[in-house]
């Protein structure tokens, strides 16, 4: 049973389309994220959800927007996309305890092309 | 702001060999640290979690130590395997306590 799993893994698109990435985590975690890798490689937060609510909000732009319809899943749709977004996106979770997070686990990752 | 450095960004190995892989992190001030293995093409798997009022934690063959105050943690991987190549990737938990701040990854191969 994945703990993290994310859909789809591979996305190709063209330039200006919108699209959507879905996670959900089967661990009873409080608290859920989105990070985005670029083509160096270096990880970076773009969102945090806590019980379903925007707890981290990195300097994204508007086009990205996260959705949590319960604690255990957190969706990214992304508006018009740009060649720039073509990245590897992850999804994670933990459990806050005391304002402070826990054990931090990452689903697979979405590849997201943009043509 | 935290900035999170790992030292060296590429280390080749001959099987068995013990290594010590470095991460650095410009603000003390942290609530813990995560080292993560990442293969080719795939997600980020957890090896240790370090609280910042613990010195050092282990797993097998693998151990993590931390220094909060010269911002430094070590991850130290004993009798390497050829199995062990992957992306060593450090975070340190700061400021807001849910957000997570990556290093820059090693990058190492274990040769047969």
């Amino acid at each position: 049973d994945t703990a993290v799993s994310q859909t789809p893994k591979y996305l190709v698109t063209q330039m200006g389309n919108d699209k959507s990435i879905k996670c959900e985590q089967n661990l009873g975690h409080d608290t859920m994220y989105w990070y985005k890798q670029d083509s160096k490689k270096f990880l970076k937060i773009m969102f945090s959800y806590n019980n379903k609510e925007l707890i981290i909000n990195e300097t994204v732009p508007n086009r990205f927007s996260p959705k949590s319809p319960d604690k255990a899943h957190l969706n990214l749709h992304i508006n018009s996309l740009e060649l720039g977004d073509s990245a590897v996106y992850f999804c994670a979770s933990s459990q806050l305890t005391s304002g402070l997070t826990g054990e931090l686990f990452f689903g697979e990752g979405s590849r997201l092309t943009v043509l | 702001k935290q900035e999170v450095t790992q030292i060296p960004a590429a280390l080749s190995v001959p099987e068995g060999e013990n290594l010590v892989l470095n991460c650095s992190f410009t603000d003390s001030a942290i609530y813990n640290l995560q080292w993560f293995r990442q293969d080719p093409g795939k997600g980020l798997t957890s090896l240790l979690l370090i609280q910042s009022s613990q010195r050092e934690q282990t797993s097998g063959r693998l151990n993590a130590s931390l220094d909060k105050s010269s911002g430094r943690s070590t991850l130290y991987i004993a009798a390497s395997q050829p199995g062990d190549s992957a992306t060593y990737l450090c975070a340190v938990h700061t400021g807001t306590a849910s957000k997570l701040t990556f290093g820059t990854g090693t990058r190492l191969q274990v040769t047969l």
